[in-house]
């Protein structure tokens, strides 16, 4: 399986602040990394797929790079709806396999 | 708007089979661009992958699971199923059902979307 393994576990910032988290793959997974962001007792909603590629209404303060094995998701200045968990996934390999998550929380 | 809802007892007994419905509105179950898949989350965890189902009937699934996990399709009724059996305490979570993109042509999966509600299943005597 390939391992996902996402930083920080957890972060405190503040509105306006600039956020990267980042997810890095056990093996090159060529692209194939989606982020979903999940609000307390909600839904994990796509958020940026195939790397870079931002869903359907997503707030342009949210971007997304990488290549190889080493990804990042950007928030440009942090909103108060967008404290929340954020997972990566990978789709390059059966069995898909998710990050560990990333609290964001308010300071 | 494609929407998906799971349905199916939330308690389960220890060695028993676990057994939840997810009805599809808005799309196809049949649709040759999508699988139909389940997803599930501890309380308090990250995600994992249950496994998917095609238009089809066949099926991958996440092989930590695959000796006690089936996935079914019911086209007329537009649902897919998941059974798992034997389950125990640590098959307590919130199971998700998802569509999940595919290339066409092809095979590959792309991302999950959308998902569910969830539902929450308890493994408890």
């Amino acid at each position: 399986d390939i391992q996902m393994t996402q930083s920080p576990s957890s972060l405190s910032a503040s509105v306006g602040d600039r956020v990267t988290i980042t997810c890095r793959a056990s093996q090159n997974i060529y692209n194939y990394l989606n982020w979903y962001q999940q609000k307390p007792g909600k839904v994990p909603e796509l958020l940026i797929y195939g790397t870079s590629s931002m869903q359907t209404g997503v707030p342009s303060r949210f971007s997304g790079s990488g290549s190889g094995t080493d990804y990042t998701l950007t928030i440009s200045s942090l909103q108060p709806e967008d404290f929340a968990s954020y997972y990566c996934q990978q789709s390059y390999s059966i069995p898909y396999t998710f990050g560990q998550g990333t609290k964001l929380e308010i300071k | 708007q494609v929407q998906l809802q799971e349905s199916g007892p939330g308690l389960v007994k220890p060695s028993h089979t676990l057994s939840l419905t997810c009805t599809v509105s808005g799309d196809s179950v049949s649709s040759g661009a999508y699988y139909w898949g389940w997803i599930r989350q501890p309380a308090g965890k990250g995600l994992e992958w249950i496994g998917r189902i095609f238009a089809d009937g066949s099926t991958v699934y996440n092989p930590s699971l695959e000796s006690r996990v089936n996935i079914l399709l019911d086209t007329s009724r537009n649902q897919l199923s998941l059974r798992l059996t034997s389950v125990t305490a640590a098959d307590t979570a919130v199971y998700y059902c998802a569509r999940e993109r595919k290339t066409v042509p092809g095979t590959r999966s792309l991302w999950f979307d959308p998902w569910g509600q969830g539902t929450l299943v308890t493994v408890s005597s």
